[in-house]
């Protein structure tokens, strides 16, 4: 079945620590992109990549960092610089010129300890 | 004030009644619209895309678009316990990649 997945579902970090969010697609799908959801809020863009190699800043990139080495993964780093990280990670993908609707994962929720 | 406002509620309706879920913007140049459905700690789920104005239907379900008044609507007929969930408006630019999204209104269909 083709489709995204974030992995792990829940994440804690501990203060000082940069974690790591993995997301990977077997959609062949061009463009990925990093979202956060707190709660009563709508979801808010943190880092895009249309192509392998290549990726920008979304609205909240501050604290975050990403890279895209491979077509199928788009992981995403919460560094210490991040001074409040609880929420819901969402990972989402699209083909083409993306006019395409994007498609999520499931998620993953990341809280301190 | 927000770029894409949307009633967070709850909307509590019984199982058969017609819902009828609402977004308004205020950037003119929103051209594409999208609904999602969201279950508790799970991903956005893609129910309804639309380009323009106009009405598109897929089952249950309705989007209507109307750019004039930058207002569109969600409408489900029949609703079911199943349909419980929180939808999320979001649109976008021609051309651009980001979405935006509004905070999303949380339906609960009693049995």
């Amino acid at each position: 079945d083709g489709g995204i997945t974030q992995s792990p579902k829940y994440l804690f970090r501990k203060e000082g620590q940069n974690v790591t969010l993995s997301c990977e697609q077997n959609l062949n799908h061009d463009a990925m992109y990093w979202y956060r959801q707190d709660p009563g809020q709508g979801l808010r863009l943190i880092y895009y990549s249309q192509i392998v190699n290549d990726f920008q800043k979304g609205d909240i990139a501050e604290g975050y960092s990403v890279s895209r080495e491979k077509k199928e993964s788009f992981p995403l780093t919460v560094t210490s610089a991040q001074k409040n990280p609880t929420a819901f990670y969402l990972c989402a993908s699209t083909s083409g010129t993306g006019d395409q609707p994007q498609h999520f994962g499931d998620g993953t929720r990341l809280s301190i300890l | 004030q927000k770029e894409v406002e949307q009633d967070p509620g709850p909307l509590s309706v019984p199982e058969g009644a017609i819902v009828s879920l609402n977004c308004t913007y205020s950037n003119s140049a929103f051209q594409y619209f999208m609904w999602y459905r969201q279950y508790s700690r799970k991903g956005p789920e893609l129910l309804m895309y639309t380009y323009s104005s106009g009405n598109k239907e897929d089952g249950r379900f309705t989007a209507q678009v109307d750019k004039s008044s930058k207002y569109i609507s969600l409408f489900i007929r029949d609703s079911q316990p199943s349909d419980s969930a929180t939808y999320l408006c979001a649109m976008k630019q021609s051309g651009r990649r980001a979405l935006t999204f509004g905070s999303g209104t949380r339906l609960q269909v009693q049995p």
